[in-house]
């Protein structure tokens, strides 16, 4: 089956800590996105990549990074300058291009305490 | 900037009731792109429609309808007949065109909705 496949579920941290979610893809989209969601709260966009080896920031990329070395696959780290880490977070991925849906996977929910 | 703004933070309906979601957005581009998007409790979101800005026709769906009004800047969400499986969280997105054709989404704050059995 294709989709979008997140690991893990839920994932607990110790504060200081970084940490690194998975994401990964076998729709054959090249675009790939990093969302935040907090409780009562839209989807903020993290990172986006267009294109292997390239991404840009979103609107609240401040203490995470990312990594686009495959086309399948679009790891997420949560850096311990990230100063309220605690979330949900979702991966999404599409063609390329404003015309095109996304698609999400399960979403990883953090906690750090 | 782009600003989508979804003014119901809850509605709670009781099954068989017909319920709306609204949707208003803000954009300065000519060409976009909106999207609805459903997020059940197990929390990821499905792609339920994409309306172009040049389609203002209205779209029907089993018991989803979509009301696409370019006048009033909306893009309303009707559910017919609710069904207690429609209780969930429910998304409207905006992507332009413009500033590089990136696919980037803005989204509303949600609706939750609970239809009551």
């Amino acid at each position: 089956d294709g989709g979008i496949t997140q690991s893990p579920k839920y994932l607990f941290r110790k504060e200081g800590q970084n940490v690194t979610l998975s994401c990964e893809q076998n729709l054959n989209h090249d675009a790939m996105y990093w969302y935040r969601q907090d409780p009562g709260q839209g989807l903020r966009l993290i990172y986006y990549s267009q294109i292997v080896n390239d991404f840009q920031k979103g609107d609240i990329a401040e203490g995470y990074s990312v990594s686009r070395e495959k086309k399948e696959s679009f790891p997420l780290t949560v850096t311990s300058a990230q100063k309220n880490p605690t979330a949900f977070y979702l991966c999404a991925s599409s063609k390329t291009g404003a015309s095109y849906e996304q698609y999400f996977g399960p979403g990883t929910r953090l906690t750090v305490t | 900037a782009q600003k989508v703004t979804q003014a119901q933070t809850e509605i709670s309906v009781v099954e068989k009731e017909d319920v709306t979601l609204d949707c208003v957005y803000e954009t300065r581009d000519t060409t976009y792109y909106l999207f609805w998007y459903k997020q059940p409790p197990s929390g990821e979101l499905v792609f339920l429609i994409r309306r172009n800005s040049f389609d203002e026709q209205n779209e029907i769906s089993g018991r989803y309808s979509w009301n696409f009004q370019k006048s009033t800047s909306s893009f309303n969400f009707t559910i017919t007949a609710s069904q207690v499986v429609d209780s969930a969280v429910y998304f409207c997105a905006l992507s332009v065109h413009g500033s590089g054709n990136t696919g980037k989404l803005i989204f509303g704050q949600g609706t939750t909705l609970q239809v009551k059995p």
